[in-house]
This record gives C-alpha cells, structure tokens and sequence, in this order.
C-alpha cells in the first residue's frame, strides 16, 4: 500500500510560469515532508522540507504548502526555469521512530519546462 | 567536501555470483541508509544504520547484508545477486535519524544476468 502518492507521472509547464507539484499520503504518523529533485543518471539532491507544526515553507522560487487536514502537500517554483526539468521526488517521515528509519518517497512526477 | 560517495558507479554481475558496494561520507553523519530505486518507482529503503555500530532493516532487505564499517562507511552486501535485485542503488546519510534531510550519492547501477 503507498503511504506516499505523486498521481502526476509528468507535467509540463511553460518557462517563466508557475510549477505546482502535488503529493498526498496516508500515514498520519509522517510529520516531516522533503522534496527531492533527480536528474537522470544522478542522486535526488535536496530542495526543500517542511515540519508538520508549519503550514507553508519558502526558499528562495520554492515553497512547500502543507495541508495536515486533506494529508496532502504541494511545491509551487515561480518562475519555472528550463534547469528545474528534472524528477521531482516526495517524501515523508515520521519522528517517532517506530518502524524503520528512513524515508517514504513517492513514485515521483516528472517536470518538463518549454522554452 | 565530497559528501556522500559511492563506488563501483555500474556493475554487471551474473546470477549467483556476489559482491559488495561501497558507500563513504565526510559530513561527520551519524546515520546512513541505502536504497534501491526501480523504474517508475520511488525509492525504497533496503537497510538503514541510525549510528556507527548499529544496523536495521528497512522495507526491503531480504537477499541483501550491510555493515556499517566505522562512522564514515557504510556497505551493502549481495551474497548471491538475483535478477530481481538488477536495480539502482542509493547511499544517503542525515545528521540523525529521523526528522533530518538526507543526502544522496551519485548511485551505482547494477545489473544482474
């Protein structure tokens, strides 16, 4: 069962617009959130976390909303660049241990910028 | 700083034979994990070490073996590669467990015939 779910295999957004990257999950226990960005042949570097005691995070053209109440998070990039295409990766955690350690990732949306 | 690193970057084995990767950082973690991703899945965690002298499974650790070496090094192990396990494997390391971002190496890609 997937505790962690991108539906949107892809998406494609003009440069210059708004990217929204969507994320659902069910285990009510996760409390901390990251998004991983993945180009092909390397490792998910980092982008951007957000705790379950906050509802919005920004950094920079990225902001990760979180929605406790519908268990559901997106990140917006304003304006997206034609460097952001790339495999965008959610993931989850819980804090309290119980279970293995580690992250939940999702199945991943591949974001494609046009020119 | 090189971060995390992981070494051979692709391996072609054949059924039954074994071998081991090897992943290192330098950012003084406590915790390092590996994962295997499979395409058009999301990541998923093979085994993980929440400190130097520990080790647990995670959700996928049957036909694998890790040894977490000293703080810095941490490999897993294929005693007898299967098909199944052809895949793309993945070494991160957090400061702790839980609640702290984790950061990645570049992968090794194994495939098993």
């Amino acid at each position: 069962d997937q505790q962690v779910k991108q539906n949107s295999p892809s998406l494609s957004v003009q440069e210059g617009r708004i990217s929204i990257l969507n994320c659902d999950y069910t285990n009510s226990m996760f409390d901390y959130f990251l998004w991983y960005k993945k180009y092909p042949a390397e490792g998910p570097t980092f982008l951007i976390s957000i705790s379950s005691i906050k509802d919005k995070n920004e950094d920079g053209r990225f902001t990760v909303f979180l929605n406790k109440s519908a268990k559901h998070l997106s990140l917006h990039i304003v304006p997206s660049q034609p460097g952001d295409s790339a495999v965008y990766f959610c993931a989850a955690s819980s804090g309290s241990g119980g279970g293995a350690d580690g992250l939940t990732f999702g199945k991943g949306t591949h974001l494609i910028i046009q020119p | 700083n090189a971060g995390v690193t992981q070494t051979p970057k692709f391996q072609v084995l054949k059924t039954g034979q074994s071998m081991t990767l090897q992943c290192a950082q330098d950012m003084n973690h406590n915790s390092m994990y590996w994962y295997r991703q499979d395409p058009g899945m999301g990541l998923r965690l093979i085994y993980y070490s929440a400190s130097e002298g520990t080790t647990d499974k995670g959700e996928v650790p049957n036909g694998y073996n890790v040894s977490r070496l000293n703080k810095r090094e941490f490999s897993l192990r294929l005693e007898s590669a299967a098909p199944s396990q052809t895949s793309v494997y993945f070494c991160a390391s957090s400061v702790s467990r839980s609640r702290e971002t984790q950061y990645f190496g570049p992968g090794t890609r194994l495939l098993v015939l």
